[in-house]
């Protein structure tokens, strides 16, 4: 049983462009959720998503929008790139009946 | 001040021995809490998973919540080498009767057990 993946795993991008992130859930498990972990720090909640539709979002600018489709995997975008978004991007998957669990994440580097 | 407060450490011990790693809180609406453990460039990683208040045991690990004192504990008996990480608290309000709010996490404690 596969637990969440993320794509990728390490990508670079300049200041100004645009990054998609992905995310497969844990089997059986039917809402995303998505978070940033500057280094040294504890992850910080950026949204959820639940039935296709964001269901909670943290403190994060409209820069940063998501999506989640029938099957359950979810997205991640991020606009305009600033030098500050460079973190590791965490994606957990849970369900009512289960807590969150996380991918490996994909490490971001904005130069 | 943070919701939630957690000794980044470092905590360095010897292999063997008792560890206790700690959090509090201040948001009396936190009803779930979990550890996570991280090694160095990976995802956290779930260890213990507790509901209100009071203690779980999973083989070497013991987790404690005192909701009256907004405090969690995390102890790891006869510690070994490779339980060397970055230990992460979490707690959620919840939604209703399921966990499936965000999480708040600590900083981190990041521990070294030495041979």
């Amino acid at each position: 049983d596969a637990g969440v993946t993320q794509s990728p795993t390490h990508l670079i991008k300049t200041r100004g462009q645009q990054v998609t992130l992905r995310c497969s859930p844990k089997s059986g498990h039917d809402t995303v959720s998505w978070y940033q972990q500057a280094l040294g720090q504890g992850p910080q909640f950026i949204f959820q998503y639940y039935e296709e539709e964001e269901r909670q979002r943290g403190n994060f600018p409209d820069r940063f929008s998501g999506h989640q489709f029938p099957n359950y995997s979810s997205e991640l975008n991020v606009n305009a790139l600033l030098l500050g978004d460079s973190a590791l991007y965490l994606c957990a998957s849970s369900s009512t009946s289960e807590t969150q669990y996380f991918g490996p994440g994909t490490r971001l580097l904005v130069l | 001040q943070k919701e939630v407060e957690q000794d980044p450490g470092p905590l360095s011990v010897p292999e063997g021995a008792i560890v206790s790693l700690n959090c509090t809180y201040s948001n009396s609406a936190f009803q779930y809490f979990m550890w996570y453990r991280q090694y160095s460039r990976k995802g956290p990683e779930l260890l213990m998973y507790t509901y209100s208040s009071g203690n779980k045991e999973d083989g070497r690990f013991t987790a404690q919540v005192d909701k009256s004192s907004k405090y969690i504990s995390l102890f790891i008996r006869d510690s070994q080498p490779s339980d060397s990480a970055t230990y992460l608290c979490a707690m959620s309000a919840g939604e209703g009767s399921s966990n499936t709010g965000k999480l708040i996490f600590g900083q981190g404690t990041t521990l070294q057990v030495k041979p």
